[in-house]
């Protein structure tokens, strides 16, 4: 089965510019996840999509980045205006269900390549 | 906060060594725990994972790891390391979301 697709895969701008990412997971797939891992850290969750519905956004910095999915499939995330600490990869996973925070046998996040954000 | 510790960053080993990579979590309600690999060039992809049941969970590619409830840890083993294991492993608890820690990159010697 084809995986989950990211573009662009590199992406480099100037501070204060705006950025966007896409992402379409897997066929079938309801739940969407973006995260952001910084060099030499671990991916950190920005917000995770259920359908068309955000599950959770708690660490998403609204001020600045915006997600959207909006028929319940592909998604896209957006940086407006960049500053260099977003310099990161972003990666997009998706699974089959996440159900009220309980999770299934099945539960399993499948990841992108990610995007690689150079903020300069 | 939840968190996830994994104490070795850099890990350096020959080919038929022994491996064990530390992971400690502080949460302490139920979780799920699992263990992500990143070889070079490619997506992070599951090794494997516990949700319940027999605490030693085996994995792919010869991997396996133990759960120690009383210890929070979730420990990474396999007892010949291969060339091709070189990669970035990172442990991963969900309580509510996947958090991970910041990943232990093992460098393996022909």
């Amino acid at each position: 089965e084809a995986g989950v697709a990211q573009s662009p895969r590199y992406k480099i701008i100037e501070k204060r510019q705006s950025v966007a990412f896409w992402c379409n997971p897997i066929s079938g797939h309801a739940t969407l996840y973006w995260y952001q891992q910084i060099l030499g850290q671990g991916p950190k969750l920005l917000i995770q999509f259920q359908n068309n519905g955000v599950v959770d956004d708690s660490q998403l910095p609204k001020d600045r980045f915006s997600a959207e999915r909006l028929k319940g499939v592909d998604s896209t995330l957006k940086i407006q205006p960049a500053k260099l600490e977003d310099s990161a990869v972003y990666l997009c996973a998706s699974s089959l269900e996440l159900t009220g925070g309980v999770f299934s046998s099945g539960y399993e996040q499948y990841f992108g390549p990610g995007t690689r954000l150079t903020v300069t | 906060a939840q968190s996830v510790s994994q104490h070795n960053h850099h890990v350096i080993l020959s080919e038929a060594a022994s491996l064990e990579l530390g992971c400690n979590y502080s949460y302490g309600g139920t979780v799920n725990l699992f263990w992500y690999v990143q070889y070079p060039g490619q997506h992070l992809q599951l090794l494997l994972k516990y949700f319940s049941g027999d605490p030693l969970v085996k994995g792919i590619k010869g991997f396996e790891a133990e759960f120690i409830k009383s210890k929070f840890s979730f420990n990474l083993r396999k007892p010949s390391v291969q060339w091709s294991d070189t990669a970035e492993y990172f442990c991963a608890v969900n309580p509510d979301k996947l958090i991970f820690g910041t990943g232990t990159r093992l460098q393996v010697f022909p």
